[in-house]
C-alpha cells in the first residue's frame, strides 16, 4: 500500500525554527508531485505549495511564499516543510499529500503533523 | 486567484439524497475532485476527475461538473457519511480547495 508517513507532533515557541517531514513508501517517489496542506483548528484545507522531487521544481501559493520552504531528499524518499521563524498563527495540522499522475487531484494523504506554537 | 465556493452546511435525513455544490468560474472546464474528512482524520478522496470513484468508495457517492458548478451527490445517505466535504480543482499550477461543507445526517 502506498503510504506517506509524517513526523510526530511538535510544540515550539514563537521565533523558533522547525522542519517536519513526510516519507513516501511503496511507489516511485520522484514520479509524483508532493504538496503540503494546512488546516488550522476548526477550519478548512489550505494549499501551501508543492514540489516535484525529480527536478526540485517547487511552487508556492502566494500567501505562503516566503513564509515556509518546501524541499525533498530523493535519497530517502522524504519531503520537508520548514519554518525559519515560527509564529503563533502557524499553529495547525499540516498534511503532506501526493498528487495523482494526472496532477489534478490528491490520491494519497499523510496522517498529519500537529504543530503548536505557544510561548 | 481562483476561488471555489461551497455552502457551509447541508443537512439530510438518513436514506435521502444529499447534494453538495461547489461553484467557481468556468469550473466545468477543469476537473473537480471531492474529499471527505471526519473529525480527527485525514481527508479521503471520494470523487476525482468530476465523476470517478476510487476503489473502496461506495457507489452511493457520485459527482458531476458543468458550467460553473460541480456537485457531489450522496444517495441513500447513511449516518457514517456525516463529515466535512471539500471540493478541489487545479487552476494553472496550483491546487485550490473550496471552504468545505459540513454534512449533517439527522
Amino acid at each position: 500500500e502506498v503510504q506517506l508517513v509524517q513526523s510526530g507532533a511538535e510544540v515550539k515557541k514563537p521565533g523558533e525554527s522547525l522542519k517536519i517531514s513526510c516519507q513516501g513508501s511503496r511507489y516511485s517517489f520522484t514520479s509524483h508531485w508532493i504538496g503540503w496542506v494546512r488546516q488550522k483548528p476548526g477550519k478548512g484545507l489550505e494549499w501551501m505549495g508543492i514540489t516535484y522531487p525529480d527536478d526540485s521544481d517547487t511552487r508556492y501559493t502566494p500567501s505562503f511564499k516566503g513564509q515556509v520552504t518546501i524541499s525533498a531528499d530523493n535519497s530517502i524518499n522524504t519531503a520537508y516543510l520548514h519554518w525559519s521563524s515560527l509564529r503563533a498563527s502557524d499553529t495547525a495540522i499540516y498534511y503532506c499529500a501526493r498528487l495523482a499522475e494526472t496532477d489534478t487531484y490528491i490520491d494519497v494523504w499523510g496522517k498529519g503533523t500537529t504543530v503548536t506554537v505557544s510561548s | 486567484s481562483y476561488e471555489l465556493t461551497q455552502p457551509p452546511s447541508v443537512s439530510v435525513s438518513p436514506g435521502q439524497t444529499a447534494s453538495i455544490t461547489c461553484s467557481g468560474d468556468k469550473l466545468g472546464d477543469k476537473y473537480a475532485s471531492w474529499y471527505q474528512q471526519k473529525p480527527g482524520q485525514s481527508p479521503v478522496l471520494v470523487i476525482y476527475q468530476d465523476n470517478k470513484r476510487p476503489s473502496g468508495i461506495p457507489e452511493r457517492f457520485s459527482g458531476s461538473n458543468s458550467g460553473n458548478t460541480a456537485t457531489l451527490t450522496i444517495s441513500g445517505t447513511q449516518a457514517l457519511d456525516e463529515a466535512d466535504y471539500y471540493c478541489q480543482a487545479r487552476d494553472s499550477t496550483t491546487i485550490v480547495f473550496g471552504g468545505g461543507t459540513q454534512l449533517t445526517v439527522l
